[in-house]
This record gives C-alpha cells, structure tokens and sequence, in this order.
C-alpha cells in the first residue's frame, strides 16, 4: 500500500508561471484535502472534495483551482504562481469528513 | 477561529510527563490530534468524540470537554521519538476542521 502519494516532491516556479500538483490515493477513501503550510505555521485548507464528484472551498482558496479526477486522484492546479505561494504543499485523505486524515509527502514549492 | 494551542513550545529531558491543551471557540463535534516531525507530514495519533471521551495510543492520551470546548493530550513517560510539533483540529458539526498553529515538543536525553 503507497497510501497517499503526490507529484513532484520539490518545484522552482517563476512569477506567472502555472503548474497542477497531483495527488492519489489508494486505501479507497471518499474525501481528499489540500491543504498549504507555511514555514512554522498549522495547516491551511486551500479546497477538499467529499466525495467523487464534489469540490468545495477551504480557508484560503484563491488563486488555485482543483479537480477530483476519480476516487482515487485529486488534483492542484495554480494558473499563475505568485511569491506569496511558495509554501509545502500537502494533499490528505479520509474515508469520510469526519475521520482521520492520511497524507502524502509533500511538495516543496518555490515561486520566484 | 483558530484554536489556541498552549504552550506554544516545551523542552522536556527524556522520562518527564507533558500536557498540551487545546481550546477553541466554537462547538465542537470532535477533537483530532497529530504529530509532524520537521520535514515530514503529519501523521495520525487520535480522535475524540463528543462525550467527554478519553483515548490512548501507547503513553500518549487525551482528553475531549465538549462543554468548555477544550481538549489535551498528554504525554508520559516521554521517549525520543515523540519530538515533533502536536497539532489540534477541533472540528465542528460542520465537519470543517480548523488546525492550531502546534506545539513544538523537544525531548532531550
């Protein structure tokens, strides 16, 4: 079991730039998260999707676009990547809204 | 509203006890409850549920009062392996879970 992998582990953007962060899971859950976490700092929910099909807004959504491709992958998007995005990126999973949340590795994001 | 985490740091030498509490303003359905250690992801340790719930997970357990809105873990006989910063979720009936800033948690041997 990989559980909760994301693409790529490390990303040096410029200003202006887009770029999609992917992420899968494999333990069959319903619900996936992304969320942001600046240096020293909790975690911020950028958008999460409940179910297959569905996508809501978290905390701090502007600037970024999702799509919940499948059960299995949720993806990230930035259409243009600005200095106050460099931050790590984690995706999450869960079988449900209220239950424990599973995460990926990361992705270390710099934007220039 | 973020939860408050307190203290915000704390330096124990390998053995000692520790208790970290979270408090939030808004009513609460549960309490989560995780531990990241620098440069990784967070990762799992427990839930608790409404109910005045108390769980365990090794030497680690908590503490969930619903009605003053507050949770604690704590931390004993402390190992090595618990360094990292803990973080609370309160979430709310809503099912938003809303993360505290951590507490950061240095054992010394």
């Amino acid at each position: 079991n990989a559980g909760v992998t994301q693409t790529p582990k490390f990303q040096v953007l410029k200003t202006g730039q887009s770029m999609t962060l992917q992420c899968a899971q494999d333990m069959n859950h319903n619900s996936m998260y992304w969320y942001r976490q600046d240096p020293g700092m909790g975690l911020r929910l950028i958008y999460y999707s409940a179910s297959e099909g569905t996508t809501d807004k978290g905390e701090v959504p502007n600037g970024y676009n999702v799509s919940r491709l499948n059960k299995r992958e949720f993806s990230l998007r930035l259409e243009s990547a600005a200095p106050s995005q460099t931050s790590v990126y984690f995706c999450a999973s869960s079988v449900s809204r209220d239950r424990a949340q599973y995460f990926g590795p990361g992705t270390r994001l710099t934007v220039l | 509203q973020q939860p408050v985490q307190s203290p915000q740091a704390v330096i124990l030498r390998e053995g000692e006890d520790a208790v970290i509490n979270c408090s939030s303003s808004k009513a609460l359905y549960s309490v989560h409850w995780y531990r990241q250690k620098h440069g990784e992801a967070p990762v799992f340790l427990m839930i608790l549920l409404k109910g005045g719930e108390q769980k365990g997970h090794d030497k680690i357990s908590a503490s969930f009062n619903e009605k003053k809105q507050q949770s604690s873990l704590y931390l004993t006989a402390s190992q090595l392996s618990y360094s990292g910063t803990y973080f609370c979720g309160p979430m709310d009936s809503n099912y938003q879970l809303i993360w505290g800033a951590g507490t950061k948690l240095i054992i010394k041997p």
